[in-house]
C-alpha cells in the first residue's frame, strides 16, 4: 500500500485566496484526521470523520476552513480565503477501528505559505 | 492549559546516552497513551503504545504511564545518531475518538 497520499506537497498562496489540500487514505481505513502542525502551537486536531462522516469539528479554527470526504477513498480541506496566519504543515492520517488504540498512519503533509 | 503538556526542547545528547523524554496530560479519562516519532519534513510514525498504566518495553525503548501522577515518559537507552528526531506523545480516552498530542520534544544525538 501506498500510505496516505497528500497533494501538493508545497503550496504558495497569496492572502485572501482559494486553498484546497487533498488526502488519499489508507484503503481500508475508516476514519480519517485532519492535523495543523506550528512551532507554536504543535499539532492540533482540525476535524475527523468516521465512515466518511464528520465527528468533531470544534478544533476548525473558523467559518473559513471547511472540510469534505465525499467517498472512503478522498478527503480535501479548504481555506476560504487565506491569511498569513494559516500558514503552517497540514497533516492528514487514518485510522482502522480495532476498538481502541487505533495506530494514525501520517501523510507527509502539506506545507502551506500564505504570503 | 494543554490537555497534554510537553517540553519542547530541544535535547541534545551524545551518543550512547540514555534520554528520559516526558509529557503530563489532564484529562482523567485518556486511556491510550502513544509515543510518536517524527523526521524531518515527514509525517509523525508511531514509535510506542501503552494501555493505562505501566511499562512497555520495545528493543531500546521503554514507555511508561504513571495514571497517578498523569505523567508520560519515553525512555531510550544507548541513543544512536539516527534517534536524532521530534518525539511527541499522545493520548486519548477511548475507541474512536481521536488522539490529543503533545507539542513535541526535539531530539538530537550526536556521534
Amino acid at each position: 500500500d501506498a500510505g496516505v497520499i497528500q497533494s501538493p506537497r508545497h503550496e504558495v498562496t497569496e492572502m485572501g485566496q482559494e486553498v484546497t489540500l487533498r488526502c488519499k487514505p489508507i484503503s481500508g481505513h475508516d476514519y480519517l484526521f485532519w492535523y495543523r502542525q506550528t512551532m507554536m502551537r504543535g499539532l492540533e486536531l482540525l476535524i475527523y470523520f468516521n465512515n466518511n462522516v464528520p465527528i468533531d469539528d470544534s478544533g476548525m479554527p473558523e467559518d473559513r476552513f471547511s472540510a469534505k470526504m465525499p467517498n472512503a477513498s478522498f478527503s480535501t480541506l479548504k481555506i476560504q480565503p487565506s491569511e498569513p496566519r494559516d500558514s503552517a504543515v497540514y497533516f492528514c492520517a487514518s485510522s482502522i477501528n480495532r476498538g481502541g488504540g487505533e495506530k494514525l498512519f501520517f501523510g507527509s503533509g502539506t506545507q502551506l505559505s500564505v504570503l | 492549559q494543554k490537555e497534554v503538556e510537553q517540553d519542547p526542547g530541544p535535547l541534545s545528547v551524545p551518543e550512547g546516552a540514555i534520554v528520559s523524554l516526558n509529557c503530563t496530560y489532564s484529562n482523567s479519562a485518556f486511556q491510550y497513551f502513544m509515543w510518536y516519532r517524527q523526521y524531518s519534513r515527514k509525517g509523525p510514525e508511531l514509535l510506542m503504545y501503552t494501555y493505562s498504566s505501566g511499562n512497555k518495553e520495545d528493543g531500546r525503548f521503554t514507555a511508561q504511564v504513571d495514571k497517578s501522577s498523569k505523567y508520560i515518559s519515553l525512555f531510550i537507552r544507548d541513543s544512536q545518531p539516527s534517534d536524532s528526531a521530534t518525539y511527541l506523545c499522545a493520548s486519548a480516552n477511548q475507541a474512536g475518538t481521536a488522539l490529543i498530542f503533545g507539542k513535541g520534544t526535539t531530539l538530537s544525538v550526536s556521534s
